[in-house]
């Protein structure tokens, strides 16, 4: 079958500190992989993508590669800063007929001055 | 361009009654699908709906319904409503059933007391 397995949160770091939320998933195939984000009272916003093995998508100083060895997607940051605060959430979406997405439980990362 | 816009925002019900919220997707979108978001039980997809028809399901009981309008707007609806219903609902919308990225809207936050 298809999930998302996500690092618990909350994880709390210092400003500029290195940020990686680890993800890894099983999926039939080879899905499209997501990170979406989710700041306090809002929906949730596409933060990156990759669709094919070993892409790195990126946004807003982020990263992600999916490494299909490992079956993984972690996100990383290497200066987080206190804006970046928020639930992070991996998602995949497989590729087949009238898919649907699969999303972990979310990483809250709390960033202090 | 819009983004997806849901209402109410914020509503309090009471036990036993029913609740109808509503979701206008991107325009374009013909896809609509719904989640329900709670503290521990994380992100959870109810349906989606695309050309009027219910395309996939989650594992919600039957008072948990929706629908999709000719203009692919989409409404879902609880019936007798219980405390454990309390979440945030969230619609999300993608150009078709193809479509490898989808949009959220903020949601609607629901209390049942």
């Amino acid at each position: 079958g298809n999930s998302v397995t996500q690092m618990e949160g909350p994880v709390t770091l210092s400003e500029e500190a290195f940020l990686t939320i680890n993800c890894t998933y099983t999926a039939t195939g080879y899905p499209s992989l997501f990170w979406y984000v989710q700041y306090p009272g809002e929906g949730l916003q596409l933060l990156l993508k990759a669709t094919k093995a070993d892409d790195k998508g990126s946004n807003k100083g982020f990263e992600a590669t999916y490494r299909k060895e490992t079956t993984s997607f972690h996100l990383e940051k290497g200066s987080v800063q206190v804006s970046d605060s928020a639930v992070y959430f991996c998602a995949l979406l497989p590729r087949e007929n009238f898919n649907k997405f699969y999303f972990g439980s979310g990483t809250k990362l709390n960033v202090k001055p | 361009k819009a983004g997806v816009t849901q209402t109410p925002r914020y509503l309090i019900k009471t036990r036993g009654q029913q609740v109808t919220l509503s979701c206008s997707p991107i325009s374009g979108h013909r896809s609509v699908s719904w989640y329900q978001q709670t503290p521990g039980q994380g992100l959870q997809f109810l349906f989606e709906y695309f050309s009027e028809t219910q395309r996939n399901k989650g594992n919600f009981p039957g008072r948990f319904s929706g629908r999709q309008f000719s203009n692919s707007r989409s409404e879902m609806n609880v019936s007798t409503l219980e405390l454990g219903d309390s979440a945030l609902y969230l619609c999300a919308s993608r150009p078709d059933l193809s479509g490898n990225t989808i949009y959220f809207g903020e949601g609607s936050w629901l209390t049942v007391v």
